[in-house]
């Protein structure tokens, strides 16, 4: 157990549709990073939070948007839902905001978006 | 264009023998690299990391070489345990600055297989 959290762990939706993925990191975790594991491809980073603020950016659609909250836990909106979003959601916290020696990132058990 | 190349899909393996991962990379920003573990139906697993100042790091059965030169880390498990049976995932996270930001590439993964 990494003790990174998601829910939901499986969540079947229409195209069009929109949904939120959650994350709680590790206790005192301060960075949070959303990843996109689809059949085709391997693990793609998406966008990592530290702290409640955007600190990078990978190849996440524009009609996918993230935040973190206060308490730390993150959020993943994915909008206008396509077939191709299918996939799985990581979610995976480190201690800090990703310096060299701290660049451990610790991974949920994901949720597995299906879009029909 | 996939920066990160393991180019063996999968390995089979005997019980008690070496297992050799391997794991190429293009972009010469990168200088920190993990290797993660990954299970069916769970996250990816942290097993090992390597910066770009040493050329090998141990931990207990697992070994990671990096060749800077050649872009080139391996990792290896010596011996072998059928517990060991998984996807390893190749990563790696670019010197920005002196702060390495948290966005990690990884390669396509190799399935391990360990048979008793």
């Amino acid at each position: 157990d990494s003790g990174v959290t998601q829910t939901p762990k499986h969540l079947i939706t229409a195209t069009g549709q929109r949904v939120t993925l959650r994350c709680s990191p590790r206790s005192g975790d301060l960075s949070v990073y959303w990843y996109q594991q689809s059949l085709d491809q391997g693990l793609q980073f998406l966008i990592q939070y530290y702290n409640g603020e955007e600190r990078a950016k990978g190849n996440i659609l524009e009609r996918f948007s993230a935040q973190q909250f206060p308490d730390l836990h993150s959020e993943l909106n994915l909008s206008s839902l396509e077939l191709g979003d299918s996939a799985l959601y990581f979610c995976a916290s480190s201690a800090r905001g990703g310096e060299r020696i701290y660049n451990e990132q610790f991974f949920g058990p994901g949720t597995r978006l299906t879009v029909l | 264009d996939q920066q990160v190349k393991q180019n063996s899909p999968s390995l089979s393996v005997q019980e008690g023998r070496i297992s050799i991962l391997n794991c190429d990379y293009t972009n010469s920003m990168f200088d920190y690299f993990l290797w993660y573990k990954k299970y069916p139906a769970e996250g990816p697993t942290f097993l090992i990391s390597i910066s770009s100042i040493k050329d090998k790091n141990e931990d207990g059965r697992f070994t990671v070489f990096l060749n800077k030169s050649a872009k080139h880390l391996s990792l290896h498990i010596v011996p072998s345990q059928p517990g060991d049976s998984a996807v390893y995932f190749c990563a790696a996270a670019p010197n920005a600055g002196g702060t390495s930001y948290g966005k990690l590439t990884f390669g396509q993964g190799t399935i391990l297989t360990v048979h008793p």
